[in-house]
């Protein structure tokens, strides 16, 4: 079954960077967009980005716009997440998600089990 | 840019019927997806599109959808109900997506 795994995550200080990866199983990564979404502690959810299947596209949420960069290896059925210029308020658990989309419907499936980011303030 | 707007807490009790609403305009083009999420655990879909469940989540979850208000209904709660839920949509217009702020569901 289709199935993701982030990893990279740890402390970092403020304006450093991390790279995120996700790495997919047991479905045509390359067919389908991809999402990173975060979760800060005891806080909601909040989608951060979105790249399409080849890459062409991508999207951010206007608080990471020039600092976070999304990519994938088609190669590798790799998604990644380069974090630059970090933040404290960049302190969440950051999951990668398959984008499924048929017409008007649309929803992440699967979710990773997210990686932990933490930025001291 | 889009909001959707969901009730902080619900609570229902064992065995009965309890209704999540999410409200937002972005909704009006496309359906609402609905997340449960327990504590220390990634999310999972429950319903998508108009009215479906993915393989493995009970039929006591529904959703449905009016103008630009989505409702997810669990009929029958039970205690292994009692999560964080949470409603996704796309904004066509500016191709970003964005969650509703949780509904934490305490089953009594």
């Amino acid at each position: 079954q289709a199935q993701l795994v982030e990893s990279g995550g740890g402390v970092v200080q403020p304006g450093r960077s991390l790279r995120l990866s996700c790495a997919a199983s047991g479905f045509t990564f390359s067919t389908y967009a991809m999402h990173w979404v975060r979760q800060a502690p005891g806080k909601g959810l909040e989608w951060v980005a979105v790249i399409s299947y080849d890459g062409s596209n991508k999207y951010y949420t206007d608080s990471v716009k020039g600092r976070l960069t999304i990519s994938r290896d088609n190669s590798k059925n790799t998604l990644y997440l380069q974090m630059n210029s970090l933040r404290a308020e960049d302190t969440a658990v950051y999951y990668c998600a398959r984008d499924l989309t048929i017409s008007s419907e649309n929803w992440f499936d699967p979710w990773g089990q997210g990686t932990l980011v933490t930025v001291p303030s | 840019s889009s909001e959707l707007t969901q009730d902080p807490a619900v609570s229902v009790a064992l065995g009965q019927t309890v209704r999540i609403t999410c409200q937002g305009d972005s909704l009006r083009s496309y359906y609402a997806s609905w997340y449960q999420q327990k504590p220390g655990q990634a999310p999972v879909v429950v319903i998508y599109g108009k009215n479906n469940r993915p393989s493995g989540i009970p039929d006591r979850f529904s959703g449905s959808s009016s103008g630009d208000t989505a409702s997810l209904t669990i009929t029958g709660a039970q205690a292994e109900d009692e999560a964080d839920y949470y409603c996704n949509s796309r904004d066509s217009s500016t191709n970003h997506w964005v969650f509703g702020g949780g509904t934490k569901l305490t089953v009594l």
